[in-house]
Order: structure tokens, then C-alpha cells, then sequence
């Protein structure tokens, strides 16, 4: 089945700065790569994803890319602000097949005012 | 409406005792996921429901019953748990198996005493 690795599992930043999580993934089947953000005690929400023909998203302050030959893919927030401390969560499935989603196991972002 | 709701918010049962977790959504959705969250984890993957019939069983032990009435809900029958099942049960829904996004509920903080 399908495993996700997720680096770092913490990371402080300054205010204003960039941060980048990175995840690998096993499953060459994989197609669809969302990113989840969980804030304390709140359901995880969507906060950008990617599809397995697409190289790279950007949302605003958010960007994703995805390298399918390497089986990786990052998330890229510039501009980071306090409000962006949460833990966020990668995730790979097979959208053809049962969408049974695998996420990685997490990384606490900080930024500190 | 755009919102997958769940309860209850919170519940304690005893090794003992029959519970059951509910969830709805009114968006149409035929996918349902039923996922478990322990502190500082990932969500697991737990059950899956595609037009309302178990496609996916990640051999969760029979002391979870999943059943999925109709379209819109989703229960999660809880009978004989142990302690290590205490845990935040979320669950989720997106448009079929075979579309991406997956929303969250909030969620049901169980503990089991």
C-alpha cells in the first residue's frame, strides 16, 4: 500500500518568512496530492492540491509542486504570518480507485510574531 | 449547505457500553470515510462507503460496526472498546470514490474508561 513521508515533523519560522514542507510518497499509482491544515482541537481543511498532470499550483501566499518521476512533493508558504501556525498534513491516493487517502505524518509549523 | 456535521462533539463510554457516532452531509456526496485521529497523528484511514456500500474495510476490528442508512448518513456503532480506542473519530466525505476532495467533519473525542 501506499506510505507518505513527511519532513520536518516541526518547524519555526519568522514572521514574513518562507516555509517549505516536503513529502515522498511510495505509490507510482498515486495521482492526487491535497494538503490539510489542522489547527488545535479543529477538523483538518483543504488548503491546496495538486493532480499528477499538473507540476506545480499556487494559490496566493500557497504553492505546491509535485515531481512524479522522484515521487515528491512540497508545500511552499512565503509571506508567513501567525495565523499560519497549524500542523499540516500531506496526503497521496489513487483518485480511480476508492480515493483511500495516506497522510504523512505531519509537520508543526510556528511563526512567531 | 457545504458542511459535514458529526455527533456527538464529545463522548465517554465504558468497555461495556453500546454507542454510536453519526454523521451527515447534504451536498450530494456518495462518498463516506470514516477516519481515526490519535494525539499528534495523522487521521487513519478506517472505512470507506461508496454509494452507500462498504468499499473499503482497513481490518478495523469488529468492535467498530460502520453502517451507511442512506446517502446523506453514516453511523459508526462503538460495542466493547478498549482504552487505546479513545482517539478523535472524523469523518468525511467527498462527491464519489473517484473525485479528489475530501471534506471533514469536525470530529467525536471519544474516551474510552
Amino acid at each position: 500500500g501506499e506510505n507518505v513521508e513527511q519532513h520536518p515533523s516541526t518547524l519555526s519560522v519568522q514572521e514574513g518568512d518562507s516555509a517549505v514542507i516536503k513529502c515522498t510518497y511510495s505509490d507510482s499509482a498515486s495521482n492526487y496530492f491535497p494538503w490539510y491544515k489542522q489547527e488545535l482541537g479543529k477538523r483538518p481543511q483543504l488548503i491546496i492540491d495538486i493532480r499528477s498532470n499538473v507540476g506545480e499550483k499556487k494559490d496566493q501566499r500557497i504553492a505546491v509542486t509535485l515531481n512524479k518521476t522522484a515521487k515528491h512533493f512540497s508545500l511552499h508558504i512565503t509571506e508567513t504570518q501567525p495565523e499560519d501556525s497549524a500542523v499540516y498534513f500531506c496526503a497521496a491516493s489513487r483518485q480511480y480507485n476508492n480515493n483511500d487517502m495516506r497522510f504523512g505524518a505531519g509537520t508543526r509549523l510556528t511563526v512567531k510574531p | 449547505d457545504t458542511e459535514v456535521t458529526q455527533t456527538p462533539k464529545h463522548l465517554v463510554m465504558g468497555m461495556t457500553n453500546k454507542k454510536s457516532l453519526k454523521c451527515e452531509q447534504h451536498m450530494g456526496h456518495r462518498a463516506m470515510y470514516w477516519y481515526k485521529q490519535k494525539a499528534k497523528k495523522p487521521p487513519e484511514l478506517m472505512f470507506v462507503y461508496s454509494y452507500e456500500k462498504l468499499s473499503i474495510n482497513e481490518s478495523v476490528p469488529s468492535r467498530f460496526s460502520p453502517e451507511c442508512p442512506n446517502s446523506s448518513l453514516l453511523n459508526l456503532h462503538l460495542h466493547a472498546l478498549q482504552p487505546e480506542d479513545s482517539a478523535l473519530y472524523l469523518c468525511a466525505s467527498s462527491q464519489t470514490t473517484g473525485t479528489y476532495e475530501q471534506y471533514f467533519g469536525p470530529g467525536t473525542r471519544l474516551t474510552v474508561t
